[in-house]
């Protein structure tokens, strides 16, 4: 089967850094996706990784090691506003999204 | 670039009735169309795939006679929701890929409509 793992909920400190992982098994792979969600909020495409390395787009880091099937999502500098879930999610080999529940995170002062 | 308006933003409407939700595409061309649903605390969950011209793709346990798909343009796609019933009470958000972009464009979503079924 497809499935796509990342924690459940995390805690960080305001300007601190944070990062989230996801790992998965999928039938094929074109690329990987993080996702912001704000609560109650349709998701905001954050960054996009299909080969392997790492992305930087200001504050937001991620990388993808396909070979071990794994992304991890960095946050810097962390703000009060940062507090969301973040969705990791697959392009398989059929081009369908395969989702992660997604990654609560929150941020205390 | 990449904006996708959904309408309504939310609806409360009585059981038995039926809803309709609009999709577009604002300044790109969407052969192809997602609707997905979210329930409180859940991910999202693929409803169904909306194809310009042709019957929408619906994901394994979605009934199509209740959940209707319309894809009549390249920028716009529309979700009836007949016979509403309260477990319909959801978040339903649609999305859509830049397909001028190839095919390696992220989703755009729309900001997704509250349905609340009494």
């Amino acid at each position: 089967g497809q499935n796509i793992d990342q924690p459940t909920e995390m805690t960080a400190t305001e300007g601190a850094i944070v990062q989230i992982n996801c790992t998965y098994q999928t039938s094929g792979f074109n690329g990987l996706f993080w996702y912001q969600q704000h609560a109650g909020e349709a998701p905001t495409f954050l960054s996009y990784n299909v080969l392997d390395g790492l992305e930087e787009k200001g504050r937001f880091s991620s990388f993808l090691s396909r070979s071990k099937g794994y992304s991890y999502l960095l946050l810097k500098e962390l703000q009060m506003k940062d507090s969301a879930s973040y969705l990791c999610a697959v392009r398989g080999g059929n081009y369908q999204l395969i989702w992660g529940a997604g990654t609560k995170l929150i941020i205390k002062p | 670039g990449a904006v996708v308006s959904q309408h309504p933003s939310w609806v409360i409407c009585k059981s038995g009735t039926s809803v309709k939700i609009e999709c577009r595409s604002l300044d790109f061309q969407a052969t192809t169309m997602f609707w997905y649903r979210q329930f409180p605390k859940q991910s999202l969950m693929l409803m169904a795939t909306s194809n310009e011209g042709s019957k929408a793709t619906y994901e394994q346990g979605v009934e199509k006679d209740k959940f209707l798909i319309n894809h009549a343009s390249l920028t716009l796609s529309t979700l009836t929701v007949t016979s509403a019933h309260p477990e319909d009470s959801s978040f339903y958000i649609c999305s859509a890929r830049d397909g001028d972009r190839g095919d390696h464009s992220p989703l755009h979503f729309g900001n997704g409509t509250r349905l609340t079924v009494t």
